[in-house]
Protein backbone atom coordinates (compact mmCIF):
# COMPACT_ATOMS: atom_id res chain seq x y z
CA UNK A 1 0.00 0.00 0.00
CA UNK A 2 1.43 3.45 -1.35
CA UNK A 3 -0.50 5.89 1.56
CA UNK A 4 -2.33 7.46 -1.49
CA UNK A 5 -5.55 6.69 -1.97
CA UNK A 6 -7.68 7.74 -4.88
CA UNK A 7 -11.80 7.13 -5.04
CA UNK A 8 -14.01 5.78 -6.48
CA UNK A 9 -12.43 2.73 -8.06
CA UNK A 10 -14.44 2.64 -11.48
CA UNK A 11 -16.55 4.89 -12.99
CA UNK A 12 -18.74 4.78 -15.71
CA UNK A 13 -20.67 7.55 -17.38
CA UNK A 14 -22.34 8.79 -20.28
CA UNK A 15 -20.59 11.09 -22.89
CA UNK A 16 -20.91 14.54 -22.09
CA UNK A 17 -20.76 13.94 -18.34
CA UNK A 18 -19.17 15.63 -15.51
CA UNK A 19 -17.25 13.63 -13.30
CA UNK A 20 -14.69 14.22 -10.36
CA UNK A 21 -11.76 11.94 -9.46
CA UNK A 22 -10.21 12.44 -6.00
CA UNK A 23 -6.59 11.79 -4.77
CA UNK A 24 -5.85 11.97 -0.68
CA UNK A 25 -1.66 11.79 -0.63
CA UNK A 26 0.11 10.17 1.47
CA UNK A 27 0.63 11.99 5.11
CA UNK A 28 3.22 14.47 4.70
CA UNK A 29 3.59 15.05 1.06
CA UNK A 30 2.82 18.25 -0.55
CA UNK A 31 2.59 17.77 -4.09
CA UNK A 32 0.13 16.31 -5.87
CA UNK A 33 0.48 14.95 -9.51
CA UNK A 34 -1.96 13.79 -11.98
CA UNK A 35 -1.54 11.47 -14.80
CA UNK A 36 -3.66 9.45 -17.43
CA UNK A 37 -2.93 5.90 -18.50
CA UNK A 38 -3.97 4.78 -21.40
CA UNK A 39 -3.19 1.95 -23.79
CA UNK A 40 -1.62 3.46 -26.96
CA UNK A 41 -0.42 6.41 -24.84
CA UNK A 42 1.29 4.77 -21.92
CA UNK A 43 1.56 7.34 -18.95
CA UNK A 44 0.52 10.71 -19.31
CA UNK A 45 1.52 13.50 -16.93
CA UNK A 46 -1.83 16.32 -16.60
CA UNK A 47 -0.80 18.53 -14.02
CA UNK A 48 1.03 19.02 -10.50
CA UNK A 49 0.24 20.78 -7.53
CA UNK A 50 2.38 21.56 -4.89
CA UNK A 51 0.95 22.99 -1.46
CA UNK A 52 -2.41 24.13 -3.19
CA UNK A 53 -0.89 25.54 -5.83
CA UNK A 54 -0.62 24.77 -9.32
CA UNK A 55 3.18 24.39 -10.40
CA UNK A 56 3.16 22.49 -13.73
CA UNK A 57 0.70 21.63 -16.54
CA UNK A 58 1.34 18.70 -19.30
CA UNK A 59 -0.87 16.85 -21.52
CA UNK A 60 -4.42 18.28 -19.99
CA UNK A 61 -6.89 19.10 -21.92
CA UNK A 62 -9.27 22.13 -21.35
CA UNK A 63 -12.02 20.29 -20.34
CA UNK A 64 -9.92 19.31 -17.45
CA UNK A 65 -9.29 20.83 -14.60
CA UNK A 66 -7.77 20.34 -11.01
CA UNK A 67 -6.90 21.71 -7.51
CA UNK A 68 -5.50 20.47 -4.77
CA UNK A 69 -7.21 22.02 -1.12
CA UNK A 70 -6.14 23.35 1.81
CA UNK A 71 -6.09 19.92 3.75
CA UNK A 72 -3.79 18.55 0.77
CA UNK A 73 -6.70 16.07 -1.27
CA UNK A 74 -6.51 16.57 -4.62
CA UNK A 75 -9.78 16.21 -7.23
CA UNK A 76 -9.53 16.20 -10.88
CA UNK A 77 -12.55 17.33 -12.79
CA UNK A 78 -13.24 16.03 -16.12
CA UNK A 79 -15.86 17.35 -18.29
CA UNK A 80 -17.93 17.10 -21.94
CA UNK A 81 -16.50 13.86 -21.24
CA UNK A 82 -15.99 12.06 -24.58
CA UNK A 83 -15.34 8.21 -25.59
CA UNK A 84 -11.34 8.58 -26.03
CA UNK A 85 -11.49 9.98 -22.09
CA UNK A 86 -11.51 6.38 -20.92
CA UNK A 87 -8.46 5.35 -19.09
CA UNK A 88 -6.62 5.23 -16.27
CA UNK A 89 -6.58 8.41 -13.77
CA UNK A 90 -3.52 7.93 -11.36
CA UNK A 91 -2.49 10.03 -8.27
CA UNK A 92 0.34 10.30 -7.00
CA UNK A 93 2.00 12.20 -4.19
CA UNK A 94 5.72 13.06 -2.78
CA UNK A 95 7.36 15.49 -0.40
CA UNK A 96 8.55 18.09 -1.98
CA UNK A 97 8.15 19.88 -5.55
CA UNK A 98 10.61 17.07 -7.18
CA UNK A 99 8.79 14.13 -8.34
CA UNK A 100 11.89 11.83 -7.75
CA UNK A 101 10.19 9.66 -5.70
CA UNK A 102 6.56 10.23 -6.40
CA UNK A 103 4.45 6.90 -4.70
CA UNK A 104 1.14 6.36 -6.80
CA UNK A 105 -2.35 5.55 -5.92
CA UNK A 106 -4.17 2.49 -7.35
CA UNK A 107 -6.14 4.66 -9.79
CA UNK A 108 -9.65 5.36 -10.94
CA UNK A 109 -10.64 3.91 -13.92
CA UNK A 110 -13.05 5.83 -16.38
CA UNK A 111 -14.98 4.46 -19.07
CA UNK A 112 -17.14 6.65 -21.15
CA UNK A 113 -19.60 4.73 -22.47
CA UNK B 1 10.94 10.44 -32.30
CA UNK B 2 9.42 9.72 -28.50
CA UNK B 3 10.98 11.44 -25.73
CA UNK B 4 11.44 8.26 -24.29
CA UNK B 5 11.57 4.75 -26.01
CA UNK B 6 11.21 1.58 -24.01
CA UNK B 7 10.27 -1.88 -25.83
CA UNK B 8 7.09 -2.88 -25.20
CA UNK B 9 7.76 -7.19 -25.23
CA UNK B 10 6.55 -9.23 -24.25
CA UNK B 11 9.42 -10.83 -22.83
CA UNK B 12 9.39 -14.58 -21.00
CA UNK B 13 11.72 -16.26 -19.36
CA UNK B 14 12.31 -18.84 -17.15
CA UNK B 15 12.47 -18.52 -12.85
CA UNK B 16 15.82 -18.23 -12.22
CA UNK B 17 16.72 -16.04 -15.36
CA UNK B 18 18.83 -12.62 -14.84
CA UNK B 19 16.36 -9.96 -16.78
CA UNK B 20 17.87 -7.13 -18.72
CA UNK B 21 15.42 -4.01 -19.51
CA UNK B 22 16.31 -1.13 -21.30
CA UNK B 23 15.10 2.43 -22.13
CA UNK B 24 16.45 5.12 -24.63
CA UNK B 25 16.42 8.49 -24.62
CA UNK B 26 16.59 11.78 -26.18
CA UNK B 27 16.42 14.79 -24.13
CA UNK B 28 19.91 15.40 -22.80
CA UNK B 29 18.21 17.64 -19.84
CA UNK B 30 16.90 14.47 -18.09
CA UNK B 31 18.78 14.05 -14.62
CA UNK B 32 16.61 11.72 -12.92
CA UNK B 33 15.59 8.13 -13.92
CA UNK B 34 13.03 5.93 -12.23
CA UNK B 35 11.88 2.44 -12.97
CA UNK B 36 8.43 1.41 -11.40
CA UNK B 37 6.74 -1.89 -11.81
CA UNK B 38 3.27 -2.17 -12.13
CA UNK B 39 0.96 -5.32 -11.41
CA UNK B 40 -1.90 -5.62 -13.55
CA UNK B 41 -5.18 -3.09 -12.21
CA UNK B 42 -2.65 -1.79 -10.06
CA UNK B 43 -0.39 1.94 -9.57
CA UNK B 44 2.87 1.98 -10.23
CA UNK B 45 5.26 0.99 -7.46
CA UNK B 46 8.59 3.10 -7.56
CA UNK B 47 11.74 0.44 -7.68
CA UNK B 48 14.77 2.28 -7.93
CA UNK B 49 15.96 5.86 -8.38
CA UNK B 50 19.09 6.80 -9.54
CA UNK B 51 20.07 10.36 -9.91
CA UNK B 52 22.25 11.64 -13.49
CA UNK B 53 24.75 8.56 -14.10
CA UNK B 54 26.12 5.39 -12.32
CA UNK B 55 24.81 2.47 -11.10
CA UNK B 56 22.13 1.56 -8.59
CA UNK B 57 22.09 -1.76 -6.65
CA UNK B 58 18.75 -2.88 -4.74
CA UNK B 59 18.88 -6.30 -3.91
CA UNK B 60 18.36 -8.65 -6.55
CA UNK B 61 17.65 -5.35 -8.51
CA UNK B 62 20.54 -3.07 -10.53
CA UNK B 63 19.70 -0.08 -12.34
CA UNK B 64 22.32 1.58 -14.51
CA UNK B 65 22.36 4.87 -16.52
CA UNK B 66 24.62 5.81 -19.49
CA UNK B 67 24.34 10.03 -20.07
CA UNK B 68 26.65 9.49 -22.66
CA UNK B 69 24.35 7.11 -24.66
CA UNK B 70 21.04 8.24 -23.15
CA UNK B 71 20.62 4.96 -22.02
CA UNK B 72 18.85 3.10 -19.23
CA UNK B 73 18.51 -0.30 -17.75
CA UNK B 74 17.10 -2.52 -15.31
CA UNK B 75 18.76 -5.57 -14.73
CA UNK B 76 17.17 -8.49 -12.45
CA UNK B 77 18.95 -11.80 -11.01
CA UNK B 78 17.55 -14.39 -9.80
CA UNK B 79 14.09 -13.37 -11.58
CA UNK B 80 10.75 -14.90 -9.68
CA UNK B 81 7.05 -15.52 -11.07
CA UNK B 82 6.31 -12.68 -8.34
CA UNK B 83 8.40 -10.28 -10.84
CA UNK B 84 6.03 -10.78 -13.65
CA UNK B 85 4.76 -6.94 -14.43
CA UNK B 86 5.06 -4.16 -16.20
CA UNK B 87 8.43 -2.58 -15.92
CA UNK B 88 8.25 1.06 -16.61
CA UNK B 89 11.24 3.63 -17.06
CA UNK B 90 10.44 7.12 -16.16
CA UNK B 91 13.03 10.58 -16.16
CA UNK B 92 12.29 13.85 -15.76
CA UNK B 93 15.07 17.12 -16.01
CA UNK B 94 16.11 19.55 -13.09
CA UNK B 95 13.42 21.80 -12.52
CA UNK B 96 10.83 20.02 -14.84
CA UNK B 97 8.42 20.75 -11.50
CA UNK B 98 6.85 16.71 -11.74
CA UNK B 99 6.50 16.54 -15.31
CA UNK B 100 7.59 12.84 -15.40
CA UNK B 101 8.42 10.89 -18.75
CA UNK B 102 7.42 7.20 -18.85
CA UNK B 103 8.30 4.94 -21.22
CA UNK B 104 5.51 3.11 -22.59
CA UNK B 105 6.22 -0.18 -20.45
CA UNK B 106 7.84 -3.42 -20.85
CA UNK B 107 5.37 -6.18 -19.98
CA UNK B 108 7.39 -9.39 -18.28
CA UNK B 109 6.68 -13.11 -17.51
CA UNK B 110 8.65 -15.04 -15.65
CA UNK B 111 7.84 -18.80 -16.10
CA UNK B 112 8.30 -20.88 -12.96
Amino acid sequence: DSGVTQTPKHLITATGQRVTLRCSPRSGDLSVYWYQQSLDQGLQFLIHYYNGEERAKGNILERFSAQQFPDLHSELNLSSLELGDSALYFCASSVMTANTEAFFGQGTRLTVV
Amino acid sequence: QKEVEQDPGPLSVPEGAIVSLNCTYSNSAFQYFMWYRQYSRKGPELLMYTYSSGNKEDGRFTAQVDKSSKYISLFIRDSQPSDSATYLCAMSAIGSQGNLIFGKGTKLSVKP
